[in-house]
């Protein structure tokens, strides 16, 4: 079947603009979970969402950052007023319960110019 | 969150098993001992998780101390697709919380 999805694959956007990154996970995951990648470094968890319950959004970066998960499924990551220290690949990944193995999107290349 | 402590590079030739170490002195008795890599210009990719239990699969063996304060990730024949850089993550099995990524270890696999 189908892996996680992000859309898009790329994007290059100026310096103040608004970006909407999108993930479709696995369908009947009910773990999602955002991360990113700046060039060279590890991984810096986002934001978690678990089934019906409040998302575990610690990881956001500052208040120009948001992500909703609508009907448990499709997760949109925002960021607002974009800054050239927002370039980054955004990863996304989803779950079947929490205890289980994550499956991780291609991600999406940010370039803020 | 509880941590853990990889070495930040390691090498290995084809064909050759690989043991990659993970320290995790304080590990609670819920947290389960996650392994994952990542390929070049890739996402992480699951490999294998266990609690107590040494745990093998078609990728990996996982081998845990009975104190469970150390694993060890064993790919039993190292081949060039195996070059990445492995993360070792505890995971709260009782209170699903989010994956932390460490720096990982680099493993370089030389033909």
């Amino acid at each position: 079947g189908a892996g996680v999805s992000q859309s898009p694959s790329n994007k290059v956007t100026e310096k103040g603009k608004d970006v909407e990154l999108r993930c479709d996970p696995i369908s009947g995951h009910t773990a999602l979970y955002w991360y990113r990648q700046s060039l060279g470094q590890g991984l810096e968890f986002l934001i978690y969402f678990q089934g019906n319950s409040a998302p575990d959004k610690s990881g956001l970066p500052s208040d120009r950052f948001s992500a909703e998960r609508t009907g448990g499924s499709v997760s949109t990551l925002t960021i607002q007023r974009t800054q050239q220290e927002d370039s980054a690949v955004y990863l996304c990944a989803s779950s079947f319960d929490p205890n289980t193995e994550a499956f991780f999107g291609q991600g999406t290349r940010l370039t803020v110019v | 969150d509880a941590k853990t402590t990889q070495p930040n590079s390691m090498e290995s030739n084809e064909e050759e098993p690989v043991h990659l170490p993970c320290n995790h002195s304080t590990i609670s008795g819920t947290d389960y001992i996650h392994w994952y890599r990542q390929l070049p210009s890739q996402g992480p990719e699951y490999v294998i998780h266990g609690l107590t239990s040494n745990v093998n699969n078609r990728m990996a063996s996982l081998a845990i101390a009975e104190d469970r304060k150390s694993s060890t990730l064993i790919l039993h024949r190292a081949t060039l697709r195996d070059a990445a850089v492995y993360y070792c993550i505890l995971r709260d099995g009782a209170y699903g919380q989010n994956f932390v990524f460490g720096p990982g270890t680099r493993l370089s696999v030389l033909p």
